[in-house]
């Protein structure tokens, strides 16, 4: 699976769009871009995944690059419950491959 | 509906003793995998179910570690002679699998800690 990149912490005041990024280079043309999240003694929760076009639930929206060497999840108003690990991860197309998880984004939000 | 229910919820064991872990996942998911997270860090793989069949063990980091599926719904996870380094929240994920890219659903994991 491509590795991914992103930046180790980040802090959005409540209210207002949280924007994270990353970087996955090396991403081949079959591997899905998913977003996890974990809050604090929580398992990881799933927020959305895209292949090439920009994906949006009621959670987040998914912004891929055109080159799909990189994404943003975007929160667009951010509550103090959004306090966690966002991770990004690469995922190979089939529904029995895993996850490989890197140390995600801490992401902190304030009254 | 119902989540992935894993139990218990916390386990403390003395060094070298066994412990079981059990992981209930969504009805009708096909996928189940198991993860170690270790303080601090992301979640790391150990292995991997397609209904009763462990596909792949790659990850179980000793011979101490078993996991089985008998009926291909409820799994447990076995660890032998627990060592300190065994202390970690252990993960369990079921997906519907197939070749649809469904995502994996996580329960909220069995913090293990080992004295």
């Amino acid at each position: 699976d491509a590795k991914t990149t992103q930046p180790p912490s980040m802090d959005c005041a409540e209210g207002r769009a949280a924007n994270l990024p990353c970087n996955h280079s090396t991403i081949s043309g079959n591997e899905y871009v998913y977003w996890y999240r974990q809050i604090h003694s929580q398992g990881p929760q799933y927020i959305i995944h895209g292949l090439k076009n920009n994906e949006t639930n009621e959670m987040a929206s998914l912004i891929i690059t055109e080159d799909r060497k990189s994404s943003t999840l975007i929160l667009p108003h951010a509550t103090l419950r959004d306090t966690a690990v966002y991770y990004c991860i690469v995922r190979a197309p089939s529904g029995y491959s895993t996850l490989t998880f890197g140390k995600g984004t801490m992401l902190l939000v304030s009254p | 509906g119902a989540g992935v229910s894993q139990s218990p919820r916390y386990k403390v064991a003395k060094r070298g003793q066994d412990v079981a872990l059990r992981c209930d996942p969504i009805s009708g998911h096909v996928s189940l995998f198991w993860y170690q997270q270790a303080l601090g860090q992301g979640p790391e793989f150990l292995t991997y179910f397609q209904n009763e069949a462990q596909l792949d063990k790659s990850g179980l980091p000793s011979d101490r570690f078993f996991a089985e599926r008998p009926e291909g719904s409820v799994s447990t996870l076995k660890i032998q002679r627990t060592q300190q380094e065994d202390s970690a929240v252990y993960l369990c994920a079921s997906s519907l699998g197939g070749r649809n890219n469904s995502p994996l659903h996580f329960g909220n994991g069995t913090r293990l800690t080992v004295t």
